[in-house]
């Protein structure tokens, strides 16, 4: 089964960046599709960007182009996730979230991370 | 990208009573060469993520009650809870992935006890 296991919630100040880790276990990690879904309080879900870990290029949503970095390590199947230039409307849990190919839907999810910005 | 629009925003059903979530997407997510809806349904309780209900539309994930089923096909389907238990109380989402990468969502839906 796989579980994918986030890094601790985290207290950001405004215009400073934050990473996010996602480790996987249980299946194979390099030919799935991992993605970024985060959610402000209240609020639904906003998909920001994924990587197929074997092919290491990332795609973005436009809204957060320039300043959203994803990446994969294979050697430690674990998936980040880096955003800069934080601001109080980034205050949200950030989730990880495994597809089973690139036309799937997402079949497994992290705990979540709640990242929350303030001066 | 490809939007998802849900309605209601909430509803309140009495236990027992069937619960019925509408999503529209502003395109067609049928694929036609093999006649299947790009087309997935959520779960989210409080401080939980979203679990995987349904996708193709209308196949339930295994373990998932057969309470929920999904129909609809194109541009238009529905989420139906034939009687509503307590446990059903949560947030429901529906998403395309019909178009990737950004496989969208909907605003969610939060069902509640009458």
């Amino acid at each position: 089964q796989v579980q994918l296991v986030q890094s601790g919630a985290d207290v950001k100040k405004p215009g400073s960046s934050v990473k996010v880790s996602c480790k996987a276990s249980g299946g194979t990690f390099s030919t799935f599709p991992i993605s970024w879904v985060r959610q402000a309080p209240g609020q639904g879900l906003e998909w920001m960007g994924g990587v197929i870990p074997a092919f290491g290029s990332p795609n973005y949503a436009q809204k957060f182009q320039g300043r959203v970095t994803i990446s994969a390590d294979e050697s430690t199947t674990t998936a980040y996730l880096e955003l800069s230039s934080l601001r109080s409307e980034d205050t949200a849990v950030y989730y990880c979230a495994r597809s089973s190919g690139t036309y799937s839907p997402y079949d497994f999810w992290g705990q979540g991370t709640l990242v929350t910005v303030s001066s | 990208d490809i939007v998802m629009t849900q309605s209601p925003d909430s509803l309140a059903v009495s236990l027992g009573e069937r619960a019925t979530i509408n999503c529209k997407s502003s395109q067609s997510v049928l694929y036609s060469s093999n006649n299947k809806n790009y087309l997935a349904w959520y779960q989210q309780k409080p401080g939980q993520p979203p679990k995987l209900l349904i996708y193709w539309a209308s196949t339930r994930v295994s373990g998932v009650p057969d309470r929920f089923s999904g129909s609809g096909s194109g541009t238009d389907f529905t989420l139906t809870i034939s009687s509503l238990q307590a446990e059903d109380v949560a947030v429901y989402y529906c998403q395309q992935y019909y178009s990737t990468p950004a496989l969208t969502f909907g605003g969610g839906t939060k069902v509640e006890i009458k």
